[in-house]
Order: C-alpha cells, then structure tokens, then sequence
C-alpha cells in the first residue's frame, strides 16, 4: 500500500541544524510531488512547499525560503526538509504529504507521513 | 490568521447532522476545488473529501463536501463519537505573487 513514513522525534538547541526524513514505498517515487507542511503545538496546518520528485526543483511558500530546505534521494524514494539555524519558533511538527492531480489538474494530499516532531530549546 | 475561515468549534449529539464551512476568495475556492482533511487527536492528517465532494475509498457515506462560489462546507450526518477530531479545508490559491496550497484554520469537531 502506499506509505510515508517519517523519521523520528528531534530534539535541538537553537542554531542547530535538523534534517527530517520521508521514505515512499508502494508507488513509483517520481511521479508525484512530496509536500511539506508543518503544524505548530495546538495550530492548524501550514503548508511550507513542495519539491517535484521527477526534476528535483523545490518550490517554497512564503516564509520558508532561507533556512528551510528540500532535497531528495530517488535511488530510496525518499524526500528531506531541512531546517538550518533552528530557533524555538521551529517547534513544530513536520509532515510530508504527496500531492495527488487528476485528469482535471484537481490536486490533493494522499497519503500523509506520520509527522515528526522537532523541539528546539536549550 | 488563515486564508480560509472555518469556524473553531462544532458539535453535535450522536446521530445528528453537523455542517462546518469554509470560507475564501475568488483566488481560491472560487477558482479551485476544495479538499478535507479530518485529524485525529494525536494523528496525522488523512484526507476525507477531494475535488470539492469525492470521497477516497474507505471514507464512509456519512462524510460529504460541497462547494458553492468562494465558500464550501462539509457535511457529517449520522455523527458517531469516532468522528470527533479536527477538520481541515484546504484549496489552492493562485494569488499573483504567492500562489500555493492555503489551509483553513480548523474545526474542532466535539461529539456530546
């Protein structure tokens, strides 16, 4: 079946680095983006942006450009967020999700990673 | 502050009818379908209507979504207390300088 799964609980100091981890299986990787979107304690959900699996270039929303970064690894169908000069206001949990189109351009995310949660403090 | 505007809280009683709605602009809703997502407590997101009133295989009958100019609602009828979670819309917005996914702020869904 069609799984993400995501690496586990982070827990940094402020101005370290994190990389989260998304490893696909159970659909050709390349096919569809991978979307990240992150969810503070108690928020809604935020979407960061999305990387396309097929050429690698990454799109960011606003207000993630600069310290946040999306990459891939085709050859373990696995896509990565990383977060560099982490401060308190990256505590989060992150999500990857793959976005789905149909014949339409109707887009959609199915399925979801289980989430990752970073805690940044000293 | 969320592109789209949900109401924070809903409830109902088992078995009755709930309806939560989502409000937006015409860079959004109005010029894009609507996706659902419903979130457990303590579980990642998981998408229950597409396409503005698809339902993914696996999401029951109960669940419905529609979508009517720059607004769309979600329909829940037959409430059970397993419904009670977190609702999420989410449409893609085409605004000229940021287009991208934007999300609802969430509907806490309380089953009395």
């Amino acid at each position: 079946q069609v799984q993400l799964v995501q690496s586990g609980s982070e827990l940094k100091k402020p101005g370290a680095s994190v990389k989260v981890s998304c490893k696909a299986s159970g659909y050709t990787f390349s096919t569809y983006r991978m979307n990240w979107v992150r969810q503070a304690p108690g928020q809604g959900l935020e979407w960061m942006g999305r990387i396309n699996t097929n050429t690698g270039n990454p799109t960011y929303a606003q207000g993630f450009t600069g310290r946040f970064v999306f990459s891939l690894d085709t050859s373990v169908s696995t896509a990565y967020l990383q977060i560099s000069s982490l401060k308190a206001e990256d505590t989060a949990v992150y999500y990857c999700a793959r976005g789905v189109s149909d014949y339409y351009q109707n887009n959609w995310f199915d399925p979801w990673g289980q989430g990752t949660l970073v805690t940044v403090s000293s | 502050q969320s592109v789209l505007a949900q109401p924070p809280s809903a409830s109902g009683t088992p078995g009755q009818r709930v309806t939560i709605s989502c409000s937006g602009s015409s860079s959004n809703i109005g010029s894009n379908t609507v996706n659902w997502y419903q979130q457990l407590p303590g579980t990642a997101p998981k998408l229950l209507i597409y396409s503005n009133n698809q339902r993914p295989s696996g999401v029951p009958d109960r669940f419905s979504g529609s979508k009517s100019g720059t607004s769309a609602s979600l329909a829940i009828s037959g409430l059970q207390s397993e419904d009670e979670a977190d609702y999420y819309c989410a449409a893609w917005d085409d605004s000229l300088n940021d287009s991208g996914w934007v999300f609802g702020g969430g509907t806490k869904l309380t089953v009395l």
